[in-house]
Parts: C-alpha cells; structure tokens; sequence
C-alpha cells in the first residue's frame, strides 16, 4: 500500500462533457503528478503541482488542468471531453519536487462515450 | 528528447522458464532508473531503483541491473503469480521532480 487513494474507482462519461478526478496523497507529500495511461501504453505526464501551484506541464491541452489543496488532496479537471481521453488516470504523490521517488495511487478508469 | 524503450511488447513463459526483460533510455544526466509492476486496471507498483551503472537489485525471483544505456529485469523460475505488465521509468532530464518518462511495458503471461 502506498497510502495514495483516487476517487472514483470507474467513472463513465459523455462527450463534451466535463470530469473531475480525485486524489489523496501521503501525509507530508507536497508534490503530486498525474498521468494519463492509455489501453496498452505506458503512463504519459500530464502536470505536476508543487505546494498548490503548478510546476510543470507534459503535453496536454489547457483543457486538462488541476488543483492542489493544503490537506495534501488534489484534482484533476478535464473540459469538453473528448472520446480520446477514456484511460487510466494516476495520481503520484511526492515527498518533495527535489525526489524522484514517486507513490502511485490505484487509478481512475474513465471511459468516454 | 528523453526516450525508453522496452523489450519484448510480451513475453510467454512456462512457470520455472526463465528470461529476461530489457528497458533501453536515453536521458541527460540519469537520476534514477525505476521499475514497476503493473497489474491490469490497477496503479504501478514500485519495485527497484537503481541509480549508477553495475548497481543490481533483487526481490524474491526478480534481479534488476542497470547499464549506461539499458537495465535489464531477470526473472528466475517465475510462477504464474509473477503475471503482469513490467514498466521502466526515468525522471526527465530537464527539470527534477517526479515528471518521468515512462516505456511503454512488457505484459509477461507466465503459464502454469
């Protein structure tokens, strides 16, 4: 167990429609990355969020963005859902931007249809 | 641009056949290289770091080894438990922090 939970397990979603994901880091964790992993690929980097502000973005539209709360909590938002974004999000959590060793949650399944 | 590959895309065994998994990168000024276990529809699972070439790992029937440019994953007489995606990782080169690039796995069946 890594002690970083996501919220919902499954989420099933329209087109156009817009998704908030959830995600709960360690205790002491100030950073959190979340990636987006495609059926058969490998997780790609969406953004990572430093102490509640973002510090670094993969290649994702501004349709993707995030939050980042003091109670080590954070979200992921994603707008005008498009077929292309059904995959397994990840959240991974951080015990500072300066470490690489990263925790992974269990991931959200969304499926847009 | 930092890359990594992974060989085989998937690989069959017979339980107690052993074999080997190969992750290749390409990134300025390696701080790490990872491997995890993935099972389907669930999160990573950490295995091993490794962070200079010749460092090796070990856990149960799994050895990792790392190299300048490749890491390899051996698996020893692996038992059908042993199924699952193996992915590497690396930090990116450009920044620090957890923003890594991800090979795209190697789904192992490892058949009773």
């Amino acid at each position: 167990e890594t002690g970083v939970t996501q919220s919902p397990t499954h989420l099933i979603k329209t087109r156009g429609q817009q998704v908030t994901l959830r995600c709960s880091s360690q205790s002491g964790h100030n950073t959190v990355s979340w990636y987006q992993q495609a059926l058969g690929q490998g997780p790609q980097f969406i953004f990572q969020y430093y102490r509640e502000e973002e510090n670094g973005r993969g290649n994702f539209p501004p349709r993707f963005s995030g939050l980042q709360f003091p109670n080590y909590s954070s979200e992921l938002n994603v707008n005008a859902l498009e077929l292309d974004d059904s995959a397994l999000y990840l959240c991974a959590s951080n015990v500072d931007r300066g470490r690489v060793e990263q925790y992974f949650g269990p991931g959200t399944r969304l499926t847009v249809t | 641009e930092d890359q990594v590959t992974q060989s085989p895309e998937a690989l069959r065994l017979q339980e107690g056949e052993s074999s080997s998994l190969n992750c290749s990168y390409t990134v300025s000024g390696l701080r790490g290289l990872f491997w995890y276990r993935q099972d389907p529809g669930k999160g990573p699972e950490f295995l091993f770091t490794l962070y200079s070439a010749g460092e090796e790992k070990e856990k149960e029937r799994l050895k990792a080894t790392l190299t300048k440019k490749e890491s390899f994953l051996h698996i020893t007489a692996p038992k059908p438990e042993d199924s699952a995606t193996y992915l590497c990782a690396v930090p990116r080169g450009d920044n620090y922090g957890q923003n890594f690039v991800f090979g795209p796995g190697t789904r192992l069946s490892v058949l009773p």
